[in-house]
């Protein structure tokens, strides 16, 4: 079947690094997506991979191995803005219909 | 300028009645889509419209039907709400059709609908 997984919560300090899991098992993979969700808000896109690696956008990167089914996103010098759900999703085929997401994780961010 | 709009931001109403929720994407993309987020945060998607296709959840009541009057438009109806509806919806668009990009999703702000 489809799955993808993700912790439910976490929880870091102002300043620190955090790293949020997603694993996959898919049929059919055409990139991974990372998105945030603010409480009461809208998703809003901030990584893609597609081939295996890093790739670094400020203070987000995001990583992946498609060989292991695995993918990460960094946040490095956090900030309390960045408490906010961080959603995985794996899109299996050409159209974005065809998107898998995760549950998604909550982050909170403590001074 | 907003990219996707939707609206009502908020829809409260009793069971067994009919509602839209109205949606608008600036965009210019391609394709549009309905998605439900429960109250687990799972997004799941109910719609995938361009001008040449209709993509319907098969695990989607046909209570729930899609209406576009043009590109930029698709207005979500619901006949005969029922308690279980209550959830947010969400609007996205995308350029599906582009082999380039990465052609990720613009949501709107959601229309938080409470069936009572």
């Amino acid at each position: 079947g489809q799955n993808i997984d993700q912790p439910t919560e976490m929880t870091a300090t102002e300043g620190a690094i955090v790293q949020i899991n997603c694993t996959y098992q898919t049929s059919g993979f055409n990139g991974l997506f990372w998105y945030q969700q603010h409480a009461g808000e809208a998703p809003t896109f901030l990584s893609y991979n597609v081939l295996d690696g890093l790739e670094e956008k400020g203070r987000f990167s995001s990583f992946l191995s498609r060989s292991k089914g695995y993918s990460y996103l960094l946040l490095k010098e956090l900030q309390m803005k960045d408490s906010a759900s961080y959603l995985c999703a794996v899109r299996r085929g050409k159209s974005n219909y065809q998107l898998i997401w995760g549950a998604g994780t909550k982050l909170i961010i403590k001074p | 300028d907003t990219a996707v709009s939707q609206t009502p931001k908020y829809l409260v109403t009793q069971m067994g009645n009919d509602k839209s929720i109205k949606c608008e994407q600036n965009l210019g993309h391609d394709t549009m889509y309905w998605y439900k987020q429960d109250s687990k945060k799972f997004l799941k998607i109910m719609f995938s419209y361009n001008n040449k296709e209709l993509i319907i959840n098969e695990t989607v009541p046909n209570r729930f039907s899609p209406k576009s009057p043009d590109k930029a438009h698709l207005n979500l109806h619901i006949n005969s709400l029922e308690l279980g509806d209550s959830a947010v919806y969400f609007c996205a668009s995308s350029q599906d059709s582009s082999i380039l990009g990465i052609n990720e999703q613009f949501f709107g702000p959601g229309t938080r609908l409470t069936v009572l």
